[in-house]
């Protein structure tokens, strides 16, 4: 069935460090990819997303590029702040098709950024 | 602020009672999704529900149950309760129900059985 692999953190950066976090996905089909992220005390946030392969999603700072030959689909920031710690978490909903759009998230990855 | 609410925000039960959680979504999602996130996982998917019916459900037993209402709100019940519930239940609607659909999640409620 489709899964999501998600680097575990937690992860400490400095403040204006380079963030990465691996996201790798097995489906079978091609299937549009996300990037959640979860602020303390808060719910889910869509934070980007991209549908289709070569496809780049961006958002405040944050990209992320579907990688169909590596099924990857790794969150990036060239510098990030205080106000960017929070859990992060990569989804992919059905490949299969079908009218059900159940969402299948990774572990999450906690990201703390120190000032 | 995704203009899901959900209420209450914390709940304590005891084990065997039941649960009723609130959603209330965007005005004109017709569809809402359940999930389950215990502490330092990820959100596991519980159902769905279309036009107040349900469209799919996820890995939980039928004492998790579900109604979602004309004005747009929905309930998640639980009977039964067991320790292993306790979790941040969230809520997420949708216009539509098609996979490229964005889902926008409340800000959930944690819930714990004693």
């Amino acid at each position: 069935g489709d899964s999501v692999t998600q680097m575990e953190g937690p992860v400490t950066l400095s403040e204006e460090a380079f963030l990465t976090i691996n996201c790798t996905y097995t489906a079978t089909g091609y299937p549009s990819l996300f990037w959640y992220v979860q602020y303390p005390g808060e719910g889910l946030q869509l934070l980007l997303k991209a549908t289709k392969a070569d496809d780049k999603g961006s958002n405040k700072g944050f990209e992320a590029t579907y990688r169909k030959e590596t099924t990857s689909f790794h969150l990036e920031k060239g510098s990030v702040q205080v106000s960017d710690s929070a859990v992060y978490f990569c989804a992919l909903p059905p490949s299969s098709g079908g009218s059900n759009y159940k969402l299948t998230f990774g572990k999450g990855t906690l990201l703390t950024v120190n000032p | 602020e995704t203009g899901v609410t959900q209420s209450p925000t914390h709940l304590i039960k005891t084990r065997g009672q039941q649960v009723t959680l609130r959603c209330s979504s965007q005005s004109g999602h017709n569809t809402v999704s359940w999930y389950q996130q215990a502490l330092g996982q990820g959100p596991q998917f519980i159902f769905q529900y279309y036009r107040e019916e349900e469209n799919g459900r996820g890995n939980f037993p039928p004492r998790f149950s579900g109604l979602q209402f004309p004005n747009y709100s929905s309930e998640l019940n639980v009977n039964a309760l067991e320790l292993d519930d306790s979790a941040l239940y969230l809520c997420a609607s949708s216009l539509y129900r098609g996979a490229q659909e964005t889902q926008y999640f409340g800000p959930g409620t944690r819930l714990l059985v004693l």
